[in-house]
């Protein structure tokens, strides 16, 4: 069966310090990998993915995650964080197309990361 | 462009009731999918539509929950006889392609009293 662990549930951080948020999967077939983004009051937002390619992915505001196989893991970290990155943070699993599974996304159980000034 | 709509954005209904909520997806995307966002159970799967066929309706909760898409566009999920469990966030999300980025609409809270 697929699933999804999020390590930490909240994670508080100064401004301007460095963070990573944990993620785990497990299945038995190959995945695609996500972390959305959901600010205070605001929906759902992809924030990255991992399809193939470049294990190393990044988003456009300086978040990056990088996919390891090898340790079933999928960690968003960021060398310095905002406040405005004050959010919850999801990782998600999908088999996509390929099982004919329709691309159902598995969500972990969300991370709460909040900037302190 | 206009992303995934859902209406309303707040339901409170009494236990026992009936309630629709109603999802309109990005124009063009073919797949529909229905999750649920609960304190207790986190985000969970509930239902995907590829067009207005749904091959994988397996997060459905009980027999009291049904949903429909009506020409390859709108998406209304029903919850019969509702109860106080069924209380949480109702997300609605569409893709381009099954499988491909889910774009999701800011949800319907639900609250039964």
């Amino acid at each position: 069966a697929q699933s999804v662990t999020q390590l930490d549930s909240q994670v508080p951080v100064f401004e301007e310090a460095p963070v990573e948020l944990r993620c785990n999967y497990s299945s038995s077939v190959s995945v695609y990998l996500f972390w959305y983004v959901q600010y205070p009051n605001q929906g759902l937002q992809l924030l990255l993915k991992y399809l193939s390619g470049s294990t190393l992915v990044e988003s456009i505001n300086g978040f990056e995650a990088e996919f390891n196989k090898s340790q079933t893991s999928f960690h968003l970290r960021k060398p310095s964080v905002h406040i405005s990155d004050t959010a919850e943070y999801f990782c998600d699993s999908s088999v996509g197309m390929i099982y004919n599974q329709g691309g159902k996304l598995i969500f972990g159980q969300g991370t709460e990361l909040s900037v302190k000034p | 462009g206009a992303g995934v709509s859902q209406s309303p954005s707040n339901k409170v209904t009494e236990k026992g009731k009936d309630v629709e909520l109603r999802c309109d997806p990005i124009s063009g995307h073919t797949a529909l999918y229905w999750y649920r966002q609960s304190l207790g159970q986190g985000l969970e799967f509930l239902i995907y539509f590829q067009g207005n066929s749904a091959p994988d309706k397996s997060g459905l909760p009980s027999d009291r929950f049904s949903a429909e898409r009506t020409g390859g566009s709108v998406s209304t999920l029903t919850i019969q006889r509702t109860q106080q469990e069924d209380s949480a966030v109702y997300l609605c999300a569409s893709s381009l392609h099954q499988g491909l980025e889910q774009f999701f609409g800011p949800g319907t809270r639900l609250t039964v009293l």
